[in-house]
């Protein structure tokens, strides 16, 4: 079936370093890919998004990069922060249906 | 922009009461809602998509007639948890997707549900 998954459930970085939180997707008729932070005992935020005919796009210290030959989904955080602690999910979706596939989450510790 | 609101944000109750759940849109409309429900260190699992002015689609192996959603208007989704027990406990969260851009979710900041 359908499946969004991500290769680590962990990430500690030093602050001040550049993170990377990958993402696996199974459904190649996926065609629009969602970044969200969730903060503990919050909903999530919107990062950053991207769709099937782009590779890469970038906002404010976030760059997200899309491979559709692997099927892979990358969030870049640059120059990371204590406010980046979070646990990281990448969603996708299909033109046609509703509802984003969640992966199950990537918790990101930014050590001092 | 694309700010949703949940009410309350928390609540407790007893085992065998219902407790109703406020989703809003606060500066978009949103033909369709959806609720999420979240146990700790997990993902969310999508419970049912809400269509302004139509029957909710709930996902399988979740029971309509235990999670009561109503979507009467662009800007508000409920959900009711009837006959609560303590394995219904969790965090409950609502997504709203903008009647522009209709492919992202923004997210409410979620309701913890503990029955007692």
């Amino acid at each position: 079936g359908e499946s969004v998954g991500l290769h680590l459930p962990t990430l500690s970085v030093q602050e001040g370093d550049n993170s990377i939180i990958n993402c696996a997707y199974s459904n190649s008729a996926s065609d629009y890919f969602i970044w969200y932070k969730q903060e503990s005992g919050k909903g999530p935020q919107f990062i950053i998004d991207i769709r099937s005919n782009m590779d890469k796009r970038q906002g404010q210290r976030v760059t997200v990069l899309l491979n559709k030959t692997v099927k892979h989904l990358s969030l870049q955080i640059a120059a990371t922060q204590p406010g980046d602690s979070a646990v990281y999910f990448c969603a996708e979706g299909h033109q046609g249906a509703q509802k984003l596939v969640f992966g199950q989450g990537t918790r990101l510790t930014i050590n001092p | 922009g694309a700010v949703v609101s949940q009410h309350p944000s928390w609540v407790i109750c007893k085992s065998g009461t219902s407790v109703k759940i406020e989703c809003r849109s606060l500066d978009f409309q949103a033909t369709t809602m959806f609720w999420y429900r979240q146990f700790p260190k997990q993902s969310l699992m999508l419970m049912a998509t809400s269509n302004e002015g139509s029957k909710a689609t709930y996902e399988q192996g979740v029971e309509k007639d235990k999670f009561l959603i109503n979507h009467a208007s662009l800007t508000l989704s409920t959900l009711t948890v009837t006959s609560a027990h303590p394995e219904d406990s969790s965090f409950y969260i609502c997504s709203a997707r903008d009647q522009v851009n209709t492919d992202t979710q923004y997210f409410g900041p979620g309701t913890r549900l503990t029955v007692l």
